[in-house]
């Protein structure tokens, strides 16, 4: 059963960082792709980030100034994201999910599957 | 960047009304649009993909049209637990923007 298995919930102080993890359930982790998503309360989901978990490329949103960094450990089977400088304003559920690449040729970048989310709240 | 605007932002609507939300790209993602729905407390699921392409498992009142800029998601007899938050999402290049959502309610 494919599953992607995020850390659990963090509570960290203005100007600190966090980091999650997103372990890969029942495939290998290098096949596809993982992205990074947040959903502040009440708010639409915001995309973060991705990295191809094969070769550790990365793209990130130019609305996070450079503060979130992606990466993976392939022999762990689990992708990080971490993001520094963290305001009230971070304070989400953030989610990690597959996109399936190219198949058979085809892009297909959607989200087949997600984590089930970690709590991050950002508090004085 | 291109922008993903969805109307209506919320609507209300019978137990087995015809629902259409609408989804409009800020320039031309061929099919590149995917469908999800999100219920009260919960994790994304997606719906459609190739902005016309059903994921498997989900129900057939789901159905997906456009191409281009303009896209829509129908749900042909609105179900109690349809009730949700829809998205829609370019995939075809970053940013993977995600709409403002649309909030399904039952009247």
């Amino acid at each position: 059963q494919v599953q992607l298995v995020q850390s659990g919930a963090e509570v960290k102080k203005p100007g600190a960082s966090v980091k999650i993890s997103c372990r890969a359930s029942g495939y290998s982790l290098t096949n596809y792709g993982i992205h990074w998503v947040r959903q502040a309360p009440g708010q639409r989901l915001e995309w973060m980030g991705w990295i191809n978990t094969g070769n550790g490329d990365t793209k990130s949103s130019p609305k996070l100034q450079g503060r979130v960094t992606i990466t993976r450990v392939a022999s762990a089977n689990t992708a990080y994201m971490e993001l520094s400088s963290l305001r009230s304003e971070d304070t989400a559920v953030y989610y990690c999910a597959r996109d399936l690449g190219k198949v058979r040729g085809v892009i297909s970048y959607y989200f087949d599957c997600w984590g089930q989310g970690t709590l991050v709240t950002v508090s004085s | 960047d291109i922008q993903m605007t969805q109307s209506p932002s919320s609507l209300s609507a019978s137990v087995g009304d015809r629902v259409t939300i609408t989804c409009r790209a800020s320039q031309g993602i061929t099919n590149y649009l995917a469908w999800y729905q999100q219920k009260p407390g919960k994790v994304p699921k997606l719906l459609i993909y190739a902005a016309s392409t059903l994921q498997s498992g989900v129900p057939s009142r789901f159905s997906g049209s456009g191409s281009g800029t303009d896209f829509t998601l129908t749900i042909s007899s609105l179900q109690p637990e349809d009730v949700a938050t829809y998205y829609c999402q370019k995939y075809n290049s970053a940013p993977w923007t995600f709409g403002q959502g649309t909030k399904v309610e039952i009247k």
